[in-house]
């Protein structure tokens, strides 16, 4: 069965970077695609970027110059990165599958921009 | 960004009632549409693709129907465990958006 875990910091200081790993059991990343997705408090969710079996990458504009997604795939896990982060990136983070539709979600990590 | 109205924000059902929730795409998706379920603390599961294709281990009282921008999630008996949040998702155009949610709750 496929399964994705996101882990890393829950805390982030304004204008650090947030960095997340996404480890997929069940699956290998060299296949398909692989998103990062966002839902803000207040529910309003963001679709963030992927990236390919390939390797190549597409983010959503809105971030574009502040997002990075990057891949291990002798781990079988893919990364967010996003820099300069304000108190508006609070929200809680999900790694998910790509194939047609976003079929398989990761639990979600809860990150706040704090000081 | 195409943008997706879902409605209503909240629902309130009795057990074995019909009900539906609707989602409006700011242009045509050509069917590329998905719906979640999603509950407190939980990963979203879906529910629907392609608009009206049911994922594999749905129970068959869900179904999805419609075209061009306008598409809805049926619940045909709503059921104890279907209570939770409800939301669409367009994959036509990148970047890819999302209905605001549901929130269906059983009266």
């Amino acid at each position: 069965e496929v399964q994705l875990q996101e882990s890393g910091p829950g805390l982030v200081k304004p204008s650090q970077s947030l960095s997340l790993t996404c480890s997929v059991t069940g699956y290998s990343i060299t296949s398909n695609y692989w998103g990062w997705i966002r839902k803000f408090p207040g529910n309003k969710m963001e679709w963030m970027g992927y990236i390919s079996y390939s390797g190549s990458t597409s983010y959503n504009p809105s971030l574009k110059s502040r997002i990075s997604i990057t891949r291990d795939t002798s781990k079988n896990q893919f990364f967010l990165q996003l820099n300069s982060v304000t108190t508006e990136d609070t929200a809680t983070y999900y790694c998910a599958r790509w194939i047609t539709t976003l079929d398989y979600w990761g639990q979600g990590v809860m990150v706040t921009v704090s000081s | 960004d195409i943008q997706m109205t879902q409605s209503p924000a909240s629902l309130s059902a009795s057990l074995g009632e019909t009900i539906s929730i609707e989602c409006r795409a700011s242009e045509d998706i050509y069917s590329n549409l998905a719906w979640y379920q999603q509950k407190s603390g939980k990963s979203p599961q879906l529910l629907i693709y392609a608009a009206n294709r049911l994922q594999d281990g749905v129970p068959s009282r869900f179904s999805g129907s419609g075209s061009g921008t306008q598409y809805s999630l049926k619940i045909s008996g709503m059921q104890p465990e279907d209570e939770g949040d409800y939301f669409c998702l367009q994959g036509s155009k990148f970047p890819y958006t999302f209905g605001a949610g549901t929130k269906l709750e059983l009266k």
